[in-house]
């Protein structure tokens, strides 16, 4: 099976515009979950989609959103960069609710200037 | 919420030599943890994970040990190669609330010849 794909895989954005990341999991897979890489903070996590519903959020303020289509694909949207908002995006696939292995994808390198 | 801390953020062996990295959690009611090695410009790619109601996991050169009473858990690399040069990470799951996962803070593997 193909893995986890993200695109783009890089993109730079200046401070105050909005981006959007798209994430396609591993065939069959329903649970997308969105994690920001940073040297400083390291993996957090930001949302999971099931099932188009955003079953989980993290710590992150209202402009970070997410959804999720029919075929399990996810978008991550981000408004109003901030220059703090550079990072590695990453994005994981899941089976189901009940299998916990997640698989990363290559994520999107976002800057901000 | 889950706190996880990780142990040794640098670690260097010679090859051929063992490596253990340490990890706490703050949540009991955590049930799965996994452990991701990620490569330099690379994505986490999971590596080995283990459940609650399981106290060791093995897979060829690489095991992981749990201690739920006193809530840590370790990964024990053997037979170093410089293959294994990483950055490794580990996580926990929280029972319920979906597959969001919390990471440590990564440990720098070097094997030097």
């Amino acid at each position: 099976k193909a893995g986890v794909t993200q695109t783009p895989r890089y993109l730079i954005k200046t401070r105050g515009q909005q981006v959007t990341l798209s994430c396609s999991p591993i065939s069959g897979h329903r649970s997308v979950s969105w994690y920001q890489q940073t040297p400083g903070q390291g993996l957090q996590f930001l949302f999971e989609y099931f099932s188009e519903t955003q079953r989980n959020k993290g710590n992150f303020p209202g402009r970070f959103s997410g959804r999720q289509f029919s075929n399990s694909r996810s978008e991550m949207n981000v408004s109003t960069l901030e220059l703090g908002d550079s990072a590695l995006y990453l994005c994981a696939s899941s089976l189901s609710g009940q299998t916990y292995e997640q698989y990363f994808g290559p994520g999107t390198r976002l800057t901000v200037t | 919420g889950e706190n996880v801390e990780q142990h040794p953020s640098t670690l260097s062996v010679q090859e051929g030599d063992s490596a253990v990295i340490k990890c706490t959690y703050s949540d009991s009611a955590s049930n799965y943890f996994p452990w991701y090695k990620q490569e330099l410009g690379k994505r986490p790619q999971l590596i080995i994970d283990i459940r609650s109601n399981v106290g060791e996991k093995k897979d060829q050169r690489i095991a992981v040990t749990l201690n739920k009473t006193a809530k840590h858990f370790s990964l024990h690399i053997t037979e170093t190669q410089p293959e294994d040069s990483a950055v490794y990470f580990c996580a926990a799951k929280e029972t319920g609330g979906g597959n969001k996962l919390t990471f440590g803070t990564g440990t720098q593997l070097k094997v030097e010849l």
